[in-house]
């Protein structure tokens, strides 16, 4: 079956410490994204990419990094620069960028507490 | 700029009881308006999508939302609200200058009474 898995499920991270959270899809999509999901906030979107080798900054890039190496796979690492990384993470692909009407399909996400 | 605005961030139905679930946008040109449900620590899941043609568009699991250009609206409803629609629901607006990136609202929690 064609989706999204993100992996670990639940991530524990000590401060001071970068994690990396795995997102792969298997859809064929050009476009990847990262949102990050707050109680009461809604989903805010960290990067996203159009292709590989190629990604850009969402609305709250701070603190976090990506790589696009492979279309499949976009890992983010949350680095010991942002502030407050307690959050639910929330990976997703689109056909590509380029087209609004396109929906997007979501992983089921990664919870990281930071202890 | 463009923005999503669910008014309501927590409603409560009866079990049975028709449901409508408010979603304001503000966009320039034709929008293109998406719903998304989340179950508890899951990811989001797409009901239904509109960006163009009939205004009432129908979803997944009995949802269906109308378009409404005067009042900058894309509501959803359902007739009959069964126990497992308790979840997070979300408004979406697509990206402007055609991109992909989308505009979530800061989403309604349903929870459904016996």
């Amino acid at each position: 079956d064609g989706g999204i898995t993100q992996s670990p499920k639940y991530l524990f991270r000590k401060e001071g410490q970068n994690v990396t959270l795995s997102c792969e899809q298997n859809l064929n999509h050009d476009a990847m994204y990262w949102y990050r999901q707050d109680p009461g906030q809604g989903l805010r979107l960290i990067y996203y990419s159009q292709i590989v080798n190629d990604f850009q900054k969402g609305d709250i890039a701070e603190g976090y990094s990506v790589s696009r190496e492979k279309k499949e796979s976009f890992p983010l690492t949350v680095t010991s620069a942002q502030k407050n990384p307690t959050a639910f993470y929330l990976c997703a692909s689109s056909i590509d960028l380029w087209t609004s009407s396109n929906e997007q399909f979501f992983g089921p996400g990664t919870r990281l507490t930071v202890l | 700029a463009q923005s999503v605005t669910q008014p309501d961030i927590h409603i409560t139905v009866s079990e049975g009881a028709s449901l409508e679930l408010r979603c304001n946008y503000s966009y320039g040109a034709t929008p293109y308006l998406f719903w998304y449900v989340q179950s508890p620590g899951q990811g989001l899941q797409l009901l239904l999508k509109y960006f163009s043609g009939d205004t009432l568009v129908q979803g997944i699991k009995g949802f269906e939302a109308e378009f409404k250009r005067s009042q900058s609206s894309f509501n959803l409803r359902k007739p009959s609200v069964h126990w497992s629609d308790a979840a997070e629901y979300f408004c979406a607006v697509g990206g402007s200058s055609n991109t992909g990136k989308l505009i979530f609202g800061q989403g309604t929690t349903l929870q459904v009474k016996p």
